[in-house]
């Protein structure tokens, strides 16, 4: 079965770049979540999108900017990186029809240098 | 605000049964879920209990869910070396809206 594609993988920038984040929902998904988590922590809920449109938002920092394409997949933007922007970023669809499934991507990790 | 409790390790013999434990705040939540992490992988999502539910069973999976005292556990028979993971558990008021996760559950499994 498709599962959620996150791209690239892996990610390594240096302090003050920029980095996108893509996200590919399992197809006829709907809805699209970033979450980050750090290092032995626990993930963290960043921003989500419903039809295109921002639905919650979490603790995205103003740095960050992400959206929803007509085609569902989503895309996260990350400017003036720092140390602390180092970490697993995930991205999990829903359909609208929601029977409580929610899948995660396998995850993006990106190291600030 | 919305909170979820567990605790942060578990240590058990190959053959043995795990119960790993967790607790939430938000009486509106509607969804609880188990998801397992192995290292540098992946949110695998093992299974989840609508809040009308006090139990799930699946293959050796069991979810309890005590709605009075806000309390959800996962038992895990037969446990295996290769459940080996930290598990999460998450909660969500309604269909689409974000969940909020547990800090995890480290289970070690001895051989």
């Amino acid at each position: 079965a498709a599962g959620v594609i996150q791209s690239p993988r892996h990610l390594i920038k240096e302090k003050r770049e920029t980095a996108t984040l893509k996200c590919y929902p399992i197809p006829r998904h709907d809805t699209v979540y970033w979450y980050q988590q750090g290092p032995g922590q626990d993930p963290q809920f960043l921003i989500s999108f419903y039809e295109k449109m921002q639905s919650d938002k979490g603790s995205i920092p103003d740095r960050f900017s992400a959206q929803q394409f007509s085609d569902y997949h989503s895309e996260l933007n990350m400017s003036s990186l720092e140390l602390g922007d180092s970490a697993l970023y995930f991205c999990a669809s829903s359909s609208d029809g929601y029977t409580g499934e929610l899948f995660f991507g396998e995850g993006s990790r990106l190291t600030v240098l | 605000g919305e909170d979820v409790e567990q605790s942060l390790f578990l240590s058990v013999r190959e053959g043995d049964s795990s119960v790993i434990n967790c607790t939430y705040t938000d009486s509106s939540s509607t969804y609880l879920y188990w998801y397992k992490q192995e290292p540098g992988a992946g949110l695998q999502l093992l299974t989840y209990i609508f809040s009308n539910m006090d139990m799930k069973q699946d293959q050796r999976l069991t979810v309890l869910l005590n709605k009075k005292d806000k309390h959800l556990s996962l038992r895990i028979a037969d446990t295996q070396t290769g459940d080996s993971a930290i598990y999460f558990c998450a909660e969500s008021h309604s269909g689409n809206t974000p969940l909020v996760f547990g800090k995890g559950t480290r289970l070690s499994v001895i051989a």
